[in-house]
């Protein structure tokens, strides 16, 4: 199986501080995309990464890739309220068509 | 902005009863997926569908579901015989290109709720 593992859980923590959260994956990926979920609500994409990357950015996201550890981070800078939600890393396997979401890391912001 | 929609936002039914749950994907798109989300747990996958066939489905995906695109704009998920354990959030997705490669577009969802 190609789950995803996130991990903490579950984080908290005060207005303005940085967030990172973590995915750990167990073979091959062709990409790994992070996606955000609001309670109750639909997931919205956040980020791709392909498998050839190491890094990327976007706004106040900062996603990491170490195919040779096999997982990546999610930094959230200068984190929000708006940013409570429950984070997830979603695989897609190499060679296959594997689609996995982790368990998901449940952020809180505290204002 | 164009998004992925999903109707109805919640479906109560009884045991034994097929639902069907409709989803209508971002129109240029080509890819089109189900997954499902039981309640606190992580989202699965269920199915991928393509030029107007499956793709490629998961283990959960047995008989009792089917999929179909009845037209050029709807994309639909029916469950044949509901049972309990079929509660859950079901979200529909598309993509342009496959999700190997492509971000995927989620809908709201629908809760589907077994009594």
């Amino acid at each position: 199986s190609q789950q995803g593992e996130e991990d903490p859980q579950a984080l908290s923590i005060q207005e303005g501080e940085n967030a990172t959260m973590n995915c750990s994956y167990k073979t091959s990926i062709n990409n790994l995309q992070w996606y955000r979920q609001n309670s109750g609500r639909g997931l919205v994409h956040l980020i791709l990464i392909r498998s050839n990357e190491r890094e990327k950015h976007s706004g106040r996201l900062r996603v990491t890739l170490d195919t040779s550890k096999k997982s990546s981070s999610l930094l959230i800078t200068a984190s929000r309220a708006a940013d409570t939600a429950s984070y997830f890393c979603f695989l897609t396997g190499a060679g296959s068509y594997q689609l996995t979401f982790g368990k998901g890391t449940k952020l809180s912001v505290i204002p | 902005e164009p998004e992925v929609t999903q109707t109805p936002s919640h479906q109560v039914t009884q045991m034994g009863q097929e639902v069907i749950l409709r989803c209508v994907p971002i129109s240029n798109h080509l890819y089109f997926y189900w997954y499902r989300q039981i309640l606190g747990q992580k989202v699965e996958f269920l199915v991928s569908f393509y030029n107007n066939e499956i793709s490629e489905k998961s283990e959960i995906f047995d008989d009792q579901f089917s999929v179909e695109r009845p037209d050029g704009s709807n994309f639909t998920l029916k469950i044949r015989s509901t049972k309990l354990e079929d509660s859950a959030m079901y979200f529909c997705a598309s993509s342009e290109a496959g999700a190997h490669v492509d971000t995927q577009y989620f809908g709201p969802g629908t809760r589907l709720t077994v009594l």
